[in-house]
């Protein structure tokens, strides 16, 4: 157990839909991550949050959003959704903001199927 | 194309048997990781390599930054059932952490 809760574990829904997908950091740390996992493009970072401030951006689309709220919890906001948006969606966190220095502590992950 | 490009894609050794996993970019890194993925489960880090020519060791593995940090190995020795999971290299790019797509590693009793 990493200490990094997301929630929903499975998230079925339908071309057009929008969707909340929501991450608790582990106790004491301020930076959030989010991953999207698929079969073809592998892991991709989508975005960072680091005490509630967008610390750095990855291959996020304009139909996705997030935030980081003032008790460090993060929401990925994804809209829109398309069949290939299907994917496992990873928050992860840390301390500080150093990407690849820092641990990152992954949660178990939501995965996201649209039909 | 990958930035990170890893080699095998897909490794199935019997238990007792060592084997190489490598991680190649044309690109420096300041930092690269190593990581471990179960199914069902999110990716754990292993090691973080920072130096170029480093070398780590964690139990029956052992990690190798490349002297230009463009590189780097993980070398398992005597494999056991408990090593089979996807392990991802990760370099820090800049700002943001860059993954290769993985090697499916499948250790037989």
């Amino acid at each position: 157990d990493s200490g990094v809760t997301q929630t929903p574990k499975h998230l079925i829904t339908a071309t057009g839909q929008r969707v909340t997908l929501r991450c608790s950091p582990r106790s004491g740390d301020l930076s959030v991550y989010w991953y999207q996992q698929s079969l073809d493009q592998g892991l991709q970072f989508l975005i960072q949050y680091y005490n509630g401030e967008e610390r750095a951006k990855g291959n996020i689309l304009e139909r996705f959003s997030a935030q980081q709220f003032p008790d460090l919890h993060s929401e990925l906001n994804l809209s829109s959704l398309e069949l290939g948006d299907s994917a496992l969606y990873f928050c992860a966190s840390s301390v500080s903001g150093s990407q690849g220095t820092d641990t990152q502590y992954f949660g178990p992950g939501t995965r996201l199927t649209v039909l | 194309t990958q930035l990170l490009e890893q080699s095998p894609q897909f490794l199935s050794i019997q238990e007792g048997e060592n084997l190489t996993v490598y991680c190649n970019s044309s690109s420096v890194f300041s930092s690269l990781q190593w990581y471990r993925q179960e199914p069902g489960e999110g990716p754990v880090l292993l090691v973080t390599v920072v130096t170029g020519g480093e070398v780590k060791k964690l139990k029956r593995l052992t990690f190798q930054f490349g002297d230009a940090r463009k590189d780097s190995s993980l070398h398992i020795t005597a494999a056991q059932p408990g090593d089979t999971g996807l392990y991802l290299c990760a370099g820090q790019y800049g700002n943001k952490l860059v993954f290769g797509a993985g090697t499916i590693l499948r250790v037989k009793s």
